[in-house]
């Protein structure tokens, strides 16, 4: 098993930009999140996703979307981007089971915007 | 707003000792697990504790949990050198499982 992957690892932006990252899973875990992590600020929640096609936002979902089609897939969207989304961006996976309740994290997508 | 605050942010010690963690929460929670972040890595999962058991162990970890002051602690005994890393507590909330909230971590160094 691959786990959770991440594509890209690293990504420059012009202010404005949009795009996407990547995440995918291979353990067919019904719940996925979208985390930020900042210097000093730990990890914050963007998104979440229960199962395909319902999603909900976190903490900090401003500026963010985010689809789930598949159980696979959760792609986080990034409209318009700002200096302030400069971060690092981890999708994680898990299995809604009582006694499976461990987190597996993707590598990460470091994300410049200029 | 955080729901895990761990305490110390940043600790140093030799290897051989031990480290210990500790880690603050506000509301009832159905679970708390430990993960650890080395440098520029994704975190990975150590341990988890329900809310109706006092302690756990795996390995050199032992982890502790006191609903009543919603506090826990994260002993590494004999450390080394490659634990370093930032260890993070992570809540998972009363009603709402599908989330994990995650403290702003603690950052260890062993030094050799």
């Amino acid at each position: 098993n691959a786990g959770v992957t991440q594509t890209p690892k690293f990504q420059v932006l012009k202010t404005g930009q949009s795009m996407t990252l990547q995440c995918a899973q291979d353990m067919n875990h019904e719940y996925m999140s979208w985390y930020r992590q900042d210097p000093g600020m730990g990890l914050r929640l963007i998104h979440y996703s229960v199962g395909a096609g319902i999603t909900d936002q976190g903490e900090v979902p401003n500026g963010y979307n985010v689809s789930r089609s598949t159980t696979e897939d959760f792609p986080l969207r990034l409209l318009s981007a700002a200096p302030s989304q400069t971060s690092v961006y981890f999708c994680a996976s898990r299995s809604p089971l009582a006694e499976k309740e461990t987190q597996y994290f993707g590598p990460g997508t470091r994300l410049l915007v200029l | 707003s955080q729901q895990g605050e761990e305490d110390p942010q940043a600790l140093s010690i030799q290897e051989g000792e031990n480290a210990t963690m500790n880690c603050s929460y506000k509301t009832s929670i159905n679970n708390l697990q430990w993960y650890r972040q080395n440098s520029g890595r994704g975190l990975v999962h150590l341990i988890l504790i329900r809310s109706n058991e006092r302690e756990k162990h795996s390995g050199r970890l032992r982890v502790t949990l006191d609903t009543s002051k919603k506090s826990s602690s994260l002993l590494i005994t004999a450390s080394r050198a490659a634990d370093t890393a930032s260890y993070f507590c992570a809540t998972d909330v009363q009603g709402g499982s599908e989330k994990l909230v995650f403290g702003k971590g603690t950052k260890l160094t062993v030094n050799p």
